[in-house]
């Protein structure tokens, strides 16, 4: 399977405890894109690398969240001291660099917090 | 208001039916309309791509772009049961600080047997 891979695709945890997800995106993309997306709505930006630079985030993006993509190929996100609120299918895309930047999405880390 | 405006739905139709999807949008600077369709508990896959103004047929699918309406719409010709799922339209500008996709509230689309 070629496209974009996260890991892992559930995680139920209890408030106040850390998470980390990884994604894998398509070998030869080097942009990688987060986004949130909770019940009844669409993603929502993050942030995103273009190799291991880390260029752009939300505001939606608090202190508690970090995002690494150490060597240009897979990133993670961790979310520090989870909250209710965090509960969410986290998401993750890669591009080319391209003028279409056409981004192809992973299947997505559902976050359940207790 | 949000800057990609679409009506949540649920839509139900009928197996053979024309589908219409409609998302409006406010930001002048979006240059890059995608639809992406979504399955339950899966992430977005992308179905249609159109830049700027104008019409784009993929099959079933026609992705239809009006800039000077800010209005997006993707029509599904003889809809089946497989196409049951959400869709999302989304917008993207140009330019550094642009690369983010800017998405409505999705769409969700029952096509009956």
């Amino acid at each position: 399977d070629t496209g974009v891979s996260q890991d892992p695709r559930h995680k139920i945890t209890k408030r106040g405890q850390n998470v980390t997800f990884r994604c894998d995106p398509i070998s030869e993309h080097n942009r990688l894109y987060w986004y949130r997306q909770t019940l009844g709505q669409g993603p929502e930006f993050l942030t995103y690398f273009q190799n291991e630079a880390q260029l752009e985030k939300s505001r939606l993006l608090s202190d508690r969240f970090s995002a690494e993509r150490p060597k240009g190929s897979f990133s993670t996100l961790e979310i520090q001291r989870t909250e209710q609120g965090d509960s969410a299918m986290y998401l993750c895309a890669s591009s080319l660099v391209d003028p279409q930047e056409t981004q192809y999405f992973g299947p997505g880390t559902r976050l359940l917090v207790l | 208001q949000k800057e990609v405006e679409q009506d949540p739905g649920p839509l139900s139709v009928p197996e053979g039916a024309i589908v219409s999807l409609n998302c409006t949008y406010s930001n002048s600077a979006f240059q890059y309309f995608m639809w992406y369709r979504q399955y339950s508990r899966k992430g977005p896959e992308l179905l249609m791509y159109t830049y700027s103004s104008g019409n784009k047929e993929d099959g079933r699918f026609t992705a239809q772009v009006d800039k000077s309406s800010k209005y997006i719409s993707l029509f599904i010709r003889d809809s089946q049961p497989s196409d049951s799922a959400t869709y999302l339209c989304a917008a993207q500008g140009t330019g550094a600080g642009s690369y983010q996709l800017t998405f409505g509230k999705g769409t969700k689309l029952s096509v009956i047997p």
